[in-house]
Parts: C-alpha cells; sequence; structure tokens
C-alpha cells in the first residue's frame, strides 16, 4: 500500500532554514510526482511546488519562488523540501502529496504533515 | 490565483441531515475542481474529483456537482464521522489553491 512518510517536527529561529522529508512506499518512486502544501495554523490549505520524481524537473509557487527548494533522492526513494529565510509566517504543517496517475492535480496520498515552529 | 471563496464557513447540522457546501471560483474553471475532508490533526483526504466523480472507497452519501465557476458539495445524511473541515481545490490553473474551508459540526 502507498504510504508517505515524513520527518518530524522542527523549530527554527527566524532566517534559518528547515528541511522536511518525506519518504515513499509501496509505489515506484519515479513514476509519479510529489507535491508540497502547507497549512498555517487555522489557514487554507497552499500549494508551494511540485517535482517531477522521474525526471527531477520542479515547480513552484511564485509567492515563495527563491525561498522554496524541492529535490529528491531516487535511490531512498524521498522527496525533500527546504524552505530558506524562515519567517514567523512560515509556521505551519507542511505536508507532501502524492497525485493520482491520472491528474497530476489530483492528491490521493498525503503524508502525515510535519509541523514546523518559526519562533526566536 | 484563482480565488476560491467557500460558504459557509461552518455549519452545525443533526445526524441524518442533508447538507451543502457551495464553493465559488474568481474565474471560469470548467470541472477542475475537487473537494477534501480533514479532521483535526490529520492529512486531507480527497472525496470528490473532476467536480463530480466520486473517489474509490469514498462512501456515496457524499456528491458533488457543478461547472464552470459555481460548484456544490453534499453529504445525503450525515453521520457523526462526517465531523471535519471540508476544502474545495481548483486546479485550472497553476497555482492549484483551495478554499477557506467549511467547518462541519453537529448540532
Amino acid at each position: 500500500q502507498v504510504q508517505l512518510v515524513q520527518s518530524g517536527a522542527e523549530v527554527e529561529k527566524p532566517g534559518a532554514s528547515v528541511k522536511v522529508s518525506c519518504k515513499a512506499s509501496g509505489y515506484t518512486f519515479t513514476n509519479y510526482a510529489m507535491h508540497w502544501v502547507r497549512q498555517a495554523p487555522g489557514q487554507r490549505l497552499e500549494w508551494m511546488g511540485w517535482i517531477n520524481a522521474g525526471n527531477d524537473k520542479t515547480k513552484y509557487s511564485q509567492g515563495l519562488q527563491g525561498r522554496v527548494t524541492i529535490t529528491r533522492d531516487t535511490s531512498a526513494s524521498t522527496a525533500y523540501m527546504e524552505l530558506s529565510s524562515l519567517r514567523s509566517e512560515d509556521t505551519a504543517v507542511y505536508y507532501c502529496a502524492r497525485p493520482n496517475s491520472g491528474s497530476n492535480w489530483r492528491f490521493d496520498y498525503w503524508g502525515q504533515g510535519t509541523l514546523v515552529t518559526v519562533s526566536s | 490565483d484563482i480565488q476560491m471563496t467557500q460558504s459557509p464557513p461552518s455549519l452545525s447540522a443533526s445526524v441524518g441531515d442533508r447538507v451543502t457546501i457551495t464553493c465559488q471560483a474568481s474565474q471560469d474553471i470548467t470541472k477542475y475542481l475537487n473537494w477534501y475532508q480533514q479532521k483535526p490533526g490529520k492529512a486531507p483526504k480527497l472525496l470528490i474529483y473532476d467536480a463530480s466523480k466520486l473517489e474509490t472507497g469514498v462512501p456515496s452519501r457524499f456528491s458533488g456537482s457543478g461547472s464552470g465557476t459555481d460548484f456544490s458539495f453534499t453529504i445525503s445524511s450525515l453521520q457523526p464521522e462526517d465531523i471535519a473541515t471540508y476544502y474545495c481545490q481548483q486546479f485550472d490553473n497553476v497555482p492549484p489553491t483551495f478554499g477557506q474551508g467549511t467547518r462541519l459540526e453537529i448540532k
């Protein structure tokens, strides 16, 4: 069965960077994209970007361009999301989400979420 | 970016009630809309895709309809386990964007 297991909670200071991992199992990692979506406390879901795990191509939200980097390690079936120059507004739960084979924008498998807290 | 507006922001209903949530897009998105259920402390779960198609394994009491800019999501007979926040998501344009959510409570 498909599983996405994310790394644990992080506490970072403003200006620092954070890197969250998402280990996939139960399917061929390179056959699917991986998206990252975040949710600040009490807020709506916000799409951050995605990586084609097969060819390593990425696309990012314009609002996060320059601060977010999504990478993958095919040997470990793991995707990573790194966010730099952290601000208090980046405090959120970060999710990886795998799309359906029929549509890159139908997220049918999600990780459990990783809470990132930005605080001095 | 396409703005998605859900209503109502919260809803209180009784077990067995028919519940409807609406989602309006700021521009025509044809049928490129999904609906998710999110329970507290959990990741979202896909329920409806392409506006009206039921995801495999999702109970048939859930349904979706609409096209263009106006969409609706219905639970035909509310069950206690349906208590959650529901989000619409458009994917006609990148970035995909979500509604602000509708929090559903039991009366």
